[in-house]
């Protein structure tokens, strides 16, 4: 069990937007920690999509986007592409843990 | 551009140490954190635990009694050793670098199978 929460699946048809979201605690992304997103394709290793919230490193297109609130965090993709079929998993930092956590991951599903 | 490349023995028999290195190329081990992550088949990810290039290293508390880390930067490359490993050990192990919170550059993951 992840200590942050993400929906197991999303789905959304080609130019649809779609959000996902990662639900923490007052340890981790309550404490102000920072929010960081990975995209996973099958078979690779996951790739920085997102961090410090809502900054996108170089390449990456911004039809990704973050943002933070309280407890919780959301990535949102628009203009929905086949693409961008893959996991994605949210990641902080966790005070009790005194180290790095993750979701449990979201598989995307492109219609 | 900061290249990961991780190595090791692909298969670990159970009550034995897993131990994997991770050579970083383009850039070197100064002013950073270095990680190692895994994933088992068709799950989530779990941080196993950093080291600093000081030496000073933390790890994961599920992990702790286990796993260490160790960095050569004369080699420009860091280890994982995880002790007594059972098949709940076997996973996709990573190595990654962690800028600041955030885990920048991955290796390609290195397969560690526990099986007698």
């Amino acid at each position: 069990q992840s200590v942050l929460t993400q929906p197991p699946s999303v789905s959304g048809a080609p130019g649809q937007r779609v959000t996902i979201s990662c639900t923490g605690s007052s340890s981790n992304i309550g404490a102000a920690y920072d929010v960081n997103w990975y995209k996973q394709l099958p078979g690779t290793a996951p790739k920085l999509l997102i961090f410090g919230n809502s900054n996108r490193p170089s390449g990456v297109p911004d039809r990704f986007s973050g943002s933070k609130s309280g407890t919780s965090a959301s990535l949102a993709i628009t203009g929905l592409q086949a693409e961008d079929e893959a996991d994605y998993f949210c990641q902080s930092f966790d005070s009790r843990l005194s180290g790095s956590i993750f979701g449990g991951g979201t598989k995307l599903t492109v219609l | 551009q900061v290249q990961l490349q991780e190595s090791g023995p692909g298969l670990v028999k159970p009550s034995e140490t897993l131990s994997l290195s991770c050579s970083v190329s383009g850039g070197s081990l100064s002013d950073y954190y270095w990680s190692w992550i895994r994933q088992p088949p068709a799950k989530g990810l779990e941080w196993i635990g950093d080291i600093y290039d000081s030496g000073s290293t933390i790890y994961n508390p599920s992990l702790q009694s286990r796993v260490t880390i160790s960095l050569d930067t004369s080699k420009n490359h860091f280890s994982l050793r995880l002790r007594s490993v059972t098949a709940a050990d076997t996973a996709m192990y990573y190595c990654a670098r962690n800028n600041g919170g955030y885990f920048d550059f991955w290796g390609q993951g290195s397969l560690a199978t526990v099986s007698s």
